[in-house]
């Protein structure tokens, strides 16, 4: 099944540490974007990639850090820079193409203890 | 600046209803996307209906249907015969020509009342 995967679906870790969530798609898609959603609130954009090895800062990019070395992968790593990192994380791909619908993974919860 | 805007922070709905979601944008490209999804208590997103800005009807998926008003820049959903399994976070977002990211609202909190 083609799809968008986000891994793990809860992670806990202590203050001062990094973390990596990964995405991975095997829907084929160029592009690849980061967001972070607090309770209760909207969808903010960390990062987004249009193309491998690429990659540009949404609104709220501080402390956050990305990579794009393959097409299907867009890991996203919280770094102990990230003031308050505790929130859901959900990725999302899409074709290059600005008229088509971006497809979600099924999110991270992330909590810094 | 906020693109999106979505002034309902929570509605509500008497099941069989109909109810319609406001959403205005800004943007100064000519080619544009809007999008509506849903978003369960699970967290999950799902994608709804789009509506493209050289489009000149509006778009429509089953029960859903996007009331498109360009020089305004508005970009309502409207869900008929509500369910009780329609209440969910529904936001609207938009991805520009040019920059192709896509940015969200801020949701609006739906409630279908038996």
């Amino acid at each position: 099944d083609g799809g968008i995967t986000q891994s793990p679906k809860y992670l806990f870790r202590k203050e001062g540490q990094n973390v990596t969530l990964s995405c991975e798609q095997n829907l084929n898609h160029d592009a690849m974007y980061w967001y972070r959603q607090d309770p209760g609130q909207g969808l903010r954009l960390i990062y987004y990639s249009q193309i491998v090895n690429d990659f540009q800062k949404g609104d709220i990019a501080e402390g956050y850090s990305v990579s794009r070395e393959k097409k299907e992968s867009f890991p996203l790593t919280v770094t102990s820079a990230q003031k308050n990192p505790t929130a859901f994380y959900l990725c999302a791909s899409s074709t290059g193409a600005w008229n088509t619908e971006a497809f979600f993974g099924q999110g991270t919860r992330l909590t810094v203890v | 600046a906020q693109k999106i805007t979505q002034t309902q922070p929570g509605m509500f709905v008497q099941e069989k209803e109909a109810v319609t979601l406001d959403c205005t944008y800004d943007t100064s490209d000519q080619s544009y996307g809007l999008f509506w999804y849903k978003q369960p208590s699970s967290g999950e997103m799902i994608f709804l209906i789009y509506q493209g800005s050289y489009d000149e009807q509006n778009a429509t998926e089953g029960r859903y249907s996007l009331n498109f008003q360009k020089a305004r820049k508005s970009a309502n959903l409207v869900i008929s015969a509500s369910q009780l399994g329609d209440s969910a976070m529904y936001f609207c977002a938009m991805r520009e020509g040019p920059q192709n990211d896509m940015r969200f609202g801020a949701g609006t909190r739906l409630t279908v009342k038996p």
